[in-house]
């Protein structure tokens, strides 16, 4: 398998301030990596995908000046909550498309628990 | 459009098998995929199968796909307690640019 990690694991912020979420790749490069949603006792609801070097593309309904995504690297993603709400409370989790060995796949994140007060 | 449906709940006891069923709409699909999430984590990637193969078996795990009738199943032999979790099939649409996913199943395995 492949590993994903992110960070922070749990957030707890004050309504109004931004956070900076991080999804790396630690053993591969990973192009294309994916930010989703998940609410409680829900399935993931793909919010947008992270394209390294380029511009991310979002998902119908998902602000893009709300939830900036950054993929500088090949094996970094960022997803920034700006203005968070308390309606932005959600688990959010990342995952990376790995290519290598003639497969595709997605290996995930442990996600971050995202709390806005 | 796309749509992967499983039932919900699943309980079995330790030692007999598992099977989670699903069916999703997609023909062009390339690979379909099982994930695994424990409370309070992230998915874990079970096993996957690609579009022209039957059935793959890993360990205790068998995935048999009926691409006719666009029938996935994950079949978990000796079900044991720390199999208790939400699957989720999944298939992969756009070339692999988008994974869609079922509702998740929960599997609770009574000891």
């Amino acid at each position: 398998g492949a590993v994903v990690s992110q960070h922070p694991s749990r957030v707890i912020c004050k309504s109004g301030t931004s956070v900076k979420i991080e999804c790396r790749s630690l053993d591969f490069q990973a192009t294309t990596m994916f930010w989703y949603r998940q609410f409680p006792k829900q399935s993931l609801m793909l919010m947008a995908t992270s394209n390294e070097g380029s511009k991310a593309t979002y998902e119908q309904g998902v602000e893009k000046d709300k939830f900036l995504i950054n993929h500088a690297s090949l094996t970094l993603s960022t997803l920034t909550v700006t203005s968070a709400h308390p309606e932005d409370s959600s688990f959010y989790i990342c995952s990376a498309r790995d290519l290598r060995y003639n497969t595709d796949t997605q290996y995930f994140g442990p996600g971050t628990r995202l709390t806005v007060l | 459009g796309e749509d992967v449906e499983q039932s919900l709940f699943l309980s079995v006891r330790e030692g007999d098998s598992s099977v989670i069923n699903c069916t999703y709409t997609d023909s062009s699909s390339t690979y379909l995929y099982w994930y695994k999430q424990e409370p309070g984590a992230g998915l874990q990637l079970l096993t996957y199968i690609f579009s022209n193969m039957d059935m793959k078996q890993d360990q205790r795990l068998t995935v048999l796909l009926n691409k006719k009738d666009k029938h996935l199943s994950l079949r978990i032999a000796d079900t044991q307690t720390g199999d208790s979790a939400i699957y989720f099939c999944a298939e992969s649409i756009l070339n692999g640019n988008k994974l869609v996913f079922g509702a998740g199943t929960i599997l609770r395995v009574k000891s």
